[in-house]
């Protein structure tokens, strides 16, 4: 069974609403990723952080914002949402040592289309 | 910097045929492998990794893969594909050069298998 929860699995708003997408996992896990996933396009990673009170942007560039106060908390935040925000945001985590050839566990996922 | 191509953007396969998923990725050098699957309206799962050893990795279902380092390839077979195998599978990549300990996906490739 997953360990990694997001929520809301769907959202449809309005331009310029506020809005933040949750993110948790049970696994104890320091690493967490935020990624974009368009049709027929690679997963494009947007944030990431290393752990408590660390967090980094991706290669692809967003006007999302990420924190994370509590390991297995990790929301991503739109203050204004636009038809190009319009996507698909996949959270996922790792574990700490092995970095390089851990699994990512991915949660399943948040539709998010904005009108 | 490290890159991943999926050659087939969809494959359409008739049930208990065999399929091979073709995965190219640009360096060979420190890499780790894997093979996601995403089901739909699911988050991806990790099918198999090749970290080092054996080139021939088996993983989950029955699927297993290649590790090529001449032609710097891992492509994914399965001898005899069911209906509940329609997903769509992600090649990944990480690696000292793939920016720390990011991981670089491919596109996908749609595997529809037919009654």
């Amino acid at each position: 069974e997953a360990d990694i929860y997001q929520t809301p699995r769907y959202l449809v708003i309005g331009t310029g609403k506020k809005i933040t997408l949750e993110c948790s996992q049970t696994m104890g896990h320091d690493k967490m990723y935020w990624y974009q996933q368009d049709p027929g396009m690679e997963l494009h990673l947007i944030h990431y952080s290393y752990g408590v009170n660390s967090t980094e942007k991706g290669d692809l560039s967003s006007e999302s914002t990420v924190s994370r106060i509590r390991t297995e908390h990790f929301p991503l935040t739109l203050e204004s949402a636009r038809p190009s925000h319009t996507s698909q945001y996949l959270c996922a985590s790792s574990e700490s040592t092995g970095a390089l050839y851990n699994e990512q566990f991915f949660g399943p996922g948040t539709r998010l289309t904005v009108l | 910097a490290q890159s991943v191509t999926q050659l087939d953007s969809q494959v359409p396969v008739f049930e208990e045929a065999p399929v091979e998923l073709r995965c190219n990725y640009s360096s060979s050098v420190s890499v780790y492998l894997f093979w996601y699957v995403q089901y739909p309206n699911q988050g991806l799962q990790l099918l198999l990794k090749y970290l080092s050893g054996s080139t021939l990795v088996k993983g989950i279902n029955g699927f297993e893969a290649e590790f090529n380092k001449s032609q710097t390839s891992f492509h994914l077979r399965k001898p005899s594909v069911h209906i509940s195998d329609t997903a769509e599978y992600f090649c990944a990549v990480s690696g000292v050069n793939t920016g720390g300990f990011k991981t670089i996906f491919g596109a996908g490739t749609r595997l529809f298998v037919k009654a």
